[in-house]
């Protein structure tokens, strides 16, 4: 079955760096990839979309990219902020979406 | 616009009892998710509905039926709780690929 890998070990990082947070998959690869913020207490948010032929997306301060070949989303966040304090979650379009389990990010001020 | 709602936000039950959560959605999707979200195990899929009438077996489908009473409403039912089934449960919508997700039911099975 299709595993789906992101570092469980939470991101420490200062108030104005750059977040990289990566996504790893085994077997074959998806039709497009999302990456979704969970905040405790609440549900996941949608924030970005990378389909199988596209190498990079940007949304404002965020940028997701999408290799095939070494089966792996990475997903920036530049100037990071103290509320980018989340839990960032990966997930893969197969027949139904798949999620990863997660990686906490958090920003120091 | 509420988009996506789920009642109740918290249960706690006695082992073999049943009970129903209730999801609602407000923005026409076609697709509707349930999910549960334990921690270290991530987000599986439970059961879901990629149109009205429909419905079908996720990863974990086991001791858990669920009912698209209409395009609004997709329900998931535990007939005999038991003790591994306390988790948060989502549920979602979705047209486009995004999924848009409740706050989450909380869900205790002593």
């Amino acid at each position: 079955s299709q595993k789906i890998e992101q570092n469980s070990e939470a991101l420490n990082i200062q108030e104005g760096k750059t977040a990289t947070l990566t996504c790893n998959y085994t077997n074959y690869s998806p039709a497009y990839l999302q990456w979704y913020r969970q905040d405790p207490g609440r549900g996941p948010v949608f924030l970005l979309l990378i389909r199988e032929n596209e190498k990079e997306k940007r949304k404002e301060r965020l940028k997701v990219t999408f290799d095939t070949t070494l089966k792996q989303s990475l997903f920036h966040i530049t100037a990071s902020q103290p509320a980018d304090s989340a839990t960032y979650l990966c997930a893969l379009r197969y027949s139904t979406l798949t999620f990863g389990k997660g990686t906490m990010l958090l920003v120091s001020p | 616009n509420a988009g996506v709602t789920q009642t109740p936000k918290f249960q706690v039950l006695k082992t073999g009892q049943s009970m129903t959560l209730q999801c609602a959605q407000d923005m026409n999707h076609n697709s509707m998710y349930w999910y549960r979200q334990d921690p270290g195990m991530g987000l599986r899929l439970i059961y879901y509905s990629a149109s009205e009438g429909t419905t079908d077996k996720g990863e974990v489908p086991n001791g858990y039926n669920v009912s698209r009473l209409n395009k609004r409403e997709f329900s998931l039912r535990l007939e005999s709780a038991a003790p591994s089934q306390t988790s948060v449960y989502f549920c979602a919508s979705s047209e486009q690929g995004e999924l848009f997700f409740g706050e989450g039911s909380r869900l205790t099975v002593l």
